[in-house]
């Protein structure tokens, strides 16, 4: 079966640096991408990996290793607003979209 | 910009009744999905659009059916709900097939079936 694993909840504080976690087991690899998505709302589109390697965006960071079924995205400078939870969430052989249960990132001061 | 439009944002709904979750958008995009939001699990697709006119299945269609007549609207309906209907469904849309693109997603529908 296919399968995406990420922490169920992580805490960190306020200006501090996290990094969350996604394994992934599915059917083929063709891409990974990472939502970010706050208690009550919209999954918002955070960052897209095809190839191996870190790609930055401002304080976000996502990094991929396809050979060994990881990635992970780092936020830097946290602020309380990035208190979310974080979807991790696969393309397949089949270009289906398979998706982890989300990890929900609580910010303390 | 709107993006994309759901209603209701929430409904109790008596089981054995029927209800249709609609959506829009004003992307023009081709492609569009409904999925449902469980705690503790993933997304889960259930049914798709890559184009107007056609439709296909997800994850988990069974009890559910959609319509795409046009490229904007891609109303979901629950024929006769049941109590494991219960969830948030949300419609996003893509500018691209094939689950590569980046997905623009509604405010999501809370249904209750009691």
């Amino acid at each position: 079966g296919q399968n995406i694993d990420q922490p169920t909840e992580m805490t960190a504080t306020e200006g501090a640096i996290v990094q969350i976690n996604c394994t992934y087991q599915t059917s083929g690899f063709n891409g990974l991408f990472w939502y970010q998505q706050h208690a009550g709302e919209a999954p918002t589109f955070l960052s897209y990996n095809v190839l191996d390697g870190l790609e930055e965006k401002g304080r976000f960071s996502s990094f991929l290793s396809r050979s060994k079924g990881y990635s992970y995205l780092l936020l830097k400078e946290l602020q309380m607003k990035d208190s979310a939870s974080y979807l991790c969430a696969v393309i397949d052989s089949n270009y289906q979209l398979i998706w982890g249960a989300g990890t929900k990132l609580i910010i303390k001061p | 910009t709107a993006g994309i439009t759901q209603a209701p944002t929430s409904q109790i709904l008596a089981a054995g009744r029927s209800m249709t979750l609609r959506c829009t958008q004003d992307m023009r995009h081709n492609a569009m999905y409904w999925y449902r939001q469980d705690l503790g699990l993933g997304l889960r697709l259930i049914h798709y659009s890559n184009t107007a006119g056609t439709t296909g299945k997800g994850e988990v269609p069974d009890g559910y059916s959609v319509s795409r007549a046009n490229t904007d609207d891609f109303p979901l309906t629950l024929a006769s709900a049941v109590p494991s209907q219960t969830s948030v469904y949300f419609c996003a849309s893509s500018a691209r097939q094939g689950a590569t693109g980046e997905l623009f997603f509604g405010e999501g529908s809370r249904l209750t079936v009691l």
